[in-house]
């Protein structure tokens, strides 16, 4: 079973700070990797796509990937209550020709002023 | 900006009904999928369609489900005889193709489905 793992958290970081969140996937033929964000009982909003190992910046946000160590991160600077929330990394998985993503569970991030 | 729409946003059910969820795509993507989400638990992947067939399915997609397409803009997912178990968020989702879209699945708002 291919596998995408999170720290369930929370992950408690002060208003400002920088907030990290880590995830690990098992499949060595993954090539694109993604960030979403889930408020409670909302959908997932997608927040970053990463394919390329190395970082991508977007604004407070940049995701980083390490293909050789099956890992991706997303690093939230000057971190807002606005923030708080679960993300969720998803890695596409290709079979038959054809995409699904395979979610984690998701890091819950907690903001505080 | 395009977005996936679905409806009911709620719906609830008695054991053993029949429950109809609606999604219209983003208009001209091609590739469709249903996720759920259990209250607390994890998105997981029920089913994949393209060209008006379904591409993959997962365990979970038994014969209790069904998708279909059955105009040009609706995706609908059956539910045959509900179970208190299918209670969850049900997530429609689409892509599209070319090298603009990339991989990238963009999610409706979701249907909370609660079987009583």
């Amino acid at each position: 079973q291919k596998e995408v793992e999170q720290n369930s958290g929370p992950l408690s970081v002060p208003e400002g700070a920088i907030a990290s969140l880590n995830c690990t996937y098992s499949d060595r033929g993954s090539q694109s990797f993604f960030w979403y964000r889930q408020y409670s009982g909302k959908s997932p909003e997608l927040i970053m796509s990463i394919y390329s190992n190395g970082d991508k910046e977007d604004g407070r946000f940049t995701a980083q990937l390490n293909k050789a160590s099956q890992y991706v991160s997303l690093l939230i600077r000057d971190s807002q209550p606005s923030d708080s929330a679960t993300y969720l990394c998803a890695v596409n998985q290709i079979s038959g020709g054809y995409n699904k993503l395979i979610f984690g569970a998701g890091t819950r991030l907690a903001v505080h002023p | 900006e395009p977005e996936v729409t679905q409806t009911p946003s709620h719906q609830v059910t008695q054991m053993g009904q029949e429950v109809i969820l609606r999604c219209v795509p983003i208009s001209n993507h091609l590739y469709f999928y249903w996720y759920r989400q259990i209250l607390g638990q994890k998105v997981e992947f029920l089913v994949s369609f393209y060209n008006n067939e379904i591409s993959e399915k997962s365990e979970i997609f038994d014969d209790q489900f069904s998708v279909e397409r059955p105009d040009g803009s609706n995706f609908t997912l059956k539910i045959r005889s509900t179970k208190l178990e299918d209670s969850a968020m049900y997530f429609c989702a689409s892509k599209g193709t070319g090298a603009s879209s990339g991989n990238t699945i963009y999610f409706g708002e979701g249907s909370w489905l609660t079987v009583v």
